[in-house]
């Protein structure tokens, strides 16, 4: 158990919905960073949330939006759903703001049909 | 754009065998760590490296820091079926980017 919760773990919806997944990280960390990896592939970096604050941006589309509450969970709003955008979702938290082990979720995985 | 190219994507080996799976960029990376991922879980620190040049050792695995900071090599001697999996590089850049960016991905599967 690496201390971080991830809900839903999965979710089924149709395209053009709207979900919201949602992540805990664990208790004491200040930075969470949400990636997708779709098909075994490696990860790809969409955001990553200090304390509040947005730190930095990757390949995360218009369509989605991300925050992080003053109780440090952080919530991944995905918009106007396409069949491409079914992928395994993970959060992962870690203390500091650039160093350390990043401790990751189980994942939501996202099936859009 | 991939900053951190793996290879090789996939290998299939047999028990015992030795191999090695690469990390590769074009950038600098402040520190470089290494992970493995089962089916259906969420991937797992093995080891970080800080320092070029930097070779560290966990049991029949041996990580290896580029001099220039650049790229990462993962070493597995007489590997053992435990040992499948996805092999992930990641990669801090520092600087103030704050960006947290994983490799390709390597498939590893040892037959017993």
């Amino acid at each position: 158990d690496s201390g971080v919760t991830q809900t839903p773990k999965h979710l089924i919806t149709a395209t053009g919905q709207r979900v919201t997944l949602r992540c805990s990280p664990r208790s004491g960390d200040l930075s969470v960073y949400w990636y997708q990896q779709s098909l075994d592939q490696g990860l790809q970096f969409l955001i990553h949330y200090y304390n509040g604050e947005e730190r930095a941006k990757g390949n995360i589309l218009e369509r989605f939006s991300a925050q992080q509450f003053p109780d440090l969970h952080s919530e991944l709003n995905l918009s106007s759903l396409e069949l491409g955008d079914s992928a395994l979702y993970f959060c992962a938290s870690r203390t500091g703001v650039d160093t350390g082990e990043l401790f990751f979720g189980e994942g939501s995985r996202l099936t859009v049909l | 754009t991939q900053l951190l190219e793996q290879s090789p994507q996939f290998l299939s080996i047999q028990e015992g065998e030795n191999l090695t799976v690469y990390c590769n960029s074009s950038s600098v990376f402040s520190s470089l760590q290494w992970y493995r991922q089962e089916p259906g879980e969420g991937p797992v620190l093995l080891v970080t490296v800080v320092t070029g040049g930097e070779v560290k050792k966990l049991k029949r695995l041996t990580f290896q820091f580029g001099d220039a900071r650049k790229d990462s090599s993962l070493h597995i001697t007489a590997a053992q079926p435990g040992d499948t999996g996805l092999y992930l590089c990641a990669g801090s850049m520092g600087g103030g980017t704050y960006k947290y960016i994983f490799g390709t991905g390597t498939r590893l599967k040892v037959l017993a």
